[in-house]
């Protein structure tokens, strides 16, 4: 079962726009989540989190909103620039011991036209 | 600083035969996970490595293994390999699997299997 999904496989954005891209969970014990950018040949970027006792955190033109009781966060990016164009990840951790590891969504491939 | 670097960056083999991966990560990081991307099932958590001990495994078969040096460089291998086994193979490392500080990805080795 997937617990972290990411249910638009891709998204176009005309430059200067915002981009929101979504993100779902189904477990209840995840309480730390990130997003990750990834380029083509590259390894995937630290780009922002989020911990569960939040629901907003802001770092430049990103912006990750939690909603836990939805179980649904979702990244802004605002505004979209065609540099902006990559695969972008959702991940979501638990804590405490036995939870090194980030559990991923498949992916949204967004596209910043010019 | 040097990132997080992955040898060798392709890779093809035989079904059947086995193989080795290498990651250096980044200088002081103790901490080494490894995941496995394919493009219908994206990132997954192979396992994590801290101080030479395994502490977390994903969920993949035995064939899938690895380890780590006191100089916190990690190897894994791959052995009998199959043709689902072609994948981007990316390792992580971070201070100590703190999440919410995010990992650092290498940029991965891409095995292809024939």
């Amino acid at each position: 079962d997937q617990q972290v999904k990411q249910n638009s496989p891709s998204l176009s954005v005309q430059e200067g726009r915002i981009s929101i891209l979504n993100c779902d969970y189904t477990n209840s014990m995840f309480d730390y989540f990130l997003w990750y950018k990834k380029y083509p040949a590259e390894g995937p970027t630290f780009l922002i989190s989020i911990s569960s006792i939040k629901d907003k955190n802001e770092d430049g033109r990103f912006t990750v909103f939690l909603n836990k009781s939805a179980k649904h966060l979702s990244l802004h990016i605002v505004p979209s620039q065609p540099g902006d164009s990559a695969v972008y990840f959702c991940a979501a951790s638990g804590s405490g011991a036995g939870s090194y590891q980030l559990t991923f969504g498949k992916g949204t491939k967004l596209s910043v036209i010019p | 600083k040097a990132g997080v670097t992955q040898t060798p960056r392709y890779l093809i083999k035989t079904r059947g035969q086995q193989v080795t991966l290498s990651c250096s990560p980044i200088s002081g990081h103790r901490s080494v996970s490894w995941y496995q991307q394919t493009p219908g099932q994206g990132l997954q958590f192979l396992f994590e490595y801290f101080s030479e001990t395994q502490r977390n495994k994903g969920n993949f078969p035995g064939r899938f293994s690895g380890r780590q040096f006191s100089n916190s460089r990690s190897e894994m291998n791959v052995s009998t390999l199959e043709l689902g086994d072609s994948a981007l193979y990316l390792c992580a490392s971070s201070l100590n699997a703190e999440t919410n500080y995010g990992y650092t990805f290498g940029s991965g080795t891409r095995l292809t299997v024939v």
